[in-house]
């Protein structure tokens, strides 16, 4: 099993829709939690970055995270073409800085 | 957010040359730099850890002969794809830890291509 789960998708959906993505993770250590987009051949790029449990909002982007559960998610508001990428989730622990990834989520969204 | 800039953002090359991709971070200083490898419609594969001033950490399996790197300012870390196969054919990203903010960020990959 891996240490960050993610659906590789794809996740088709109309444009203003919300989206939701999610990871799953084993590690009870992990405690900064973060969302990259990635375009095709592009490198990723940092959406959000979020410390231990709870919400944050920039924009339309909403990171939550649930140490509980061991459970993040990303939102998306008003979903636009231009949101089609994959999106990565990445988390850590305290010590160090290396990150672990899930997957990718390729989404789609359709004017 | 910080800059992370690679270069060059494609790249074709005979087999058997080398390649230098250069990665440099903009507005920050990075003792931490980190290389990874990514296939069409893969998720990001760790090659090497780059610290400056000391010797690259290098992921299970990955030849350090083959991807030379060199990280020799806190600004700058270099890969070296020498005697370049078509094996080797992929897309490559660096990224850089910007400090004390501890948030990583990626340059934008290159695109090499061994004929």
């Amino acid at each position: 099993q891996k240490e960050v789960e993610q659906d590789p998708g794809p996740l088709s959906v109309p444009e203003g829709a919300i989206v939701s993505l999610n990871c799953t993770y084993s590690n009870s250590a992990f405690q900064y939690f973060m969302w990259y987009r990635q375009y095709s051949r592009k490198g990723p790029e940092l959406l959000m970055y979020t410390y231990s449990s709870g919400n944050k909002e920039d924009g339309r982007f909403t990171a939550q995270v649930d140490k509980s559960s061991k459970y993040i998610s990303l939102f998306i508001r008003d979903s636009q073409p231009s949101d089609s990428a994959t999106y990565l989730c990445a988390m850590r622990g305290v010590a160090g800085n290396m990150l672990t990834f899930g997957g990718g989520t390729r989404l789609m969204v359709k004017p | 957010g910080a800059v992370v800039s690679q270069h060059p953002s494609w790249v074709i090359c005979k087999s058997g040359t080398s390649v230098k991709i250069e990665c440099r971070s903009l507005d920050f200083q990075a003792t931490t730099m980190f290389w990874y490898r990514q296939f069409p419609k893969q998720s990001l594969m760790l090659m090497a850890t780059s610290n400056e001033g000391s010797k690259a950490t290098y992921e299970q399996g990955v030849e350090k002969d083959k991807f030379l790197i060199n990280h020799a300012s806190l600004t700058l870390s270099t890969l070296t794809v020498t005697s370049a196969h078509p094996e080797d054919s992929s897309f490559y990203i660096c990224s850089a830890i910007d400090n004390p903010n501890e948030k990583l960020f990626f340059g934008s990959g290159t695109q090499l291509s061994v004929l």
